[in-house]
């Protein structure tokens, strides 16, 4: 089965800094997709970014961007000029093309203002 | 407003108490699904639908019940709640999981669980 690791349970940034969070996933499937998901303290999951498999550009949304390392299987999150509003729990999540999804731990982010 | 609608967001209950999470989406979705959240765990699917009538389990399905007779529905029943199901569920629903856009869940706002 497919596995999806984030490493970095908590990590902490300073306002208008830049940082990325770490996922790797683990899969003998060559076509699938991967997302980020942010759980703020409301508890609703918001999707921040995702990537198709095939695509080998690096998805950006705004102020998000991923580094997709196919080869590597990894799907680390970068986020620059971080805000307070970041904060948040940040979930990785892998699904299969016949829609077996996994999700990390994830990792909790604390914007430092 | 597109949405996925969980009731109840909060709950506590007693063992062997029956119950029901309810959720509805009104976007027309085939795919529908339930996670369990757990500190360390991330989440963790119970069961999912890909249409109506049709629905399979997934990683961690022992002591749930789901039923999908209609394509906006599709509960959450545990007939003899335990301590261990004290969890954040999370329903979640996509279009047709065929369709690239399909691969895109939209989740509800979760229901806390407890279980005595």
């Amino acid at each position: 089965a497919q596995t999806v690791t984030q490493s970095q349970p908590e990590m902490s940034v300073q306002e208008a800094e830049t940082v990325t969070l770490s996922c790797t996933y683990d899969t003998s499937e060559s076509d699938y997709y991967l997302f980020w998901y942010k759980q703020p303290p409301s508890r609703q999951m918001i999707l921040v970014i995702r990537q198709e498999a095939y695509k080998q550009q690096n998805a950006t949304e705004n102020r998000f961007s991923v580094n997709f390392q196919k080869a590597a299987k990894s799907f680390s999150l970068k986020i620059s000029d971080s805000q307070l509003g970041d904060a948040a729990m940040y979930f990785c999540a892998y699904r299969s093309d016949d829609n077996d999804m996994r999700f990390g731990a994830g990792t909790r982010l604390t914007v430092k203002p | 407003e597109a949405q996925v609608t969980q009731n109840p967001r909060y709950l506590i209950t007693v063992t062997g108490k029956k119950l029901t999470v309810t959720c509805s989406q009104n976007m027309n979705h085939e795919y529908m699904s339930w996670y369990r959240q757990d500190p360390g765990l991330g989440l963790r699917q119970i069961y999912y639908s890909m249409n109506v009538e049709v629905t399979d389990k997934g990683d961690v399905p022992e002591g749930y019940k789901v039923s999908r007779k209609e394509k906006r529905n599709f509960p959450l029943i545990l007939e003899s709640p335990s301590p261990n199901q004290t969890s954040l569920y999370f329903c979640a629903s996509s279009p047709d999981p065929r369709l690239i856009q399909g691969r895109v869940l939209t989740f509800g706002a979760g229901s806390r669980l407890t279980v005595l």
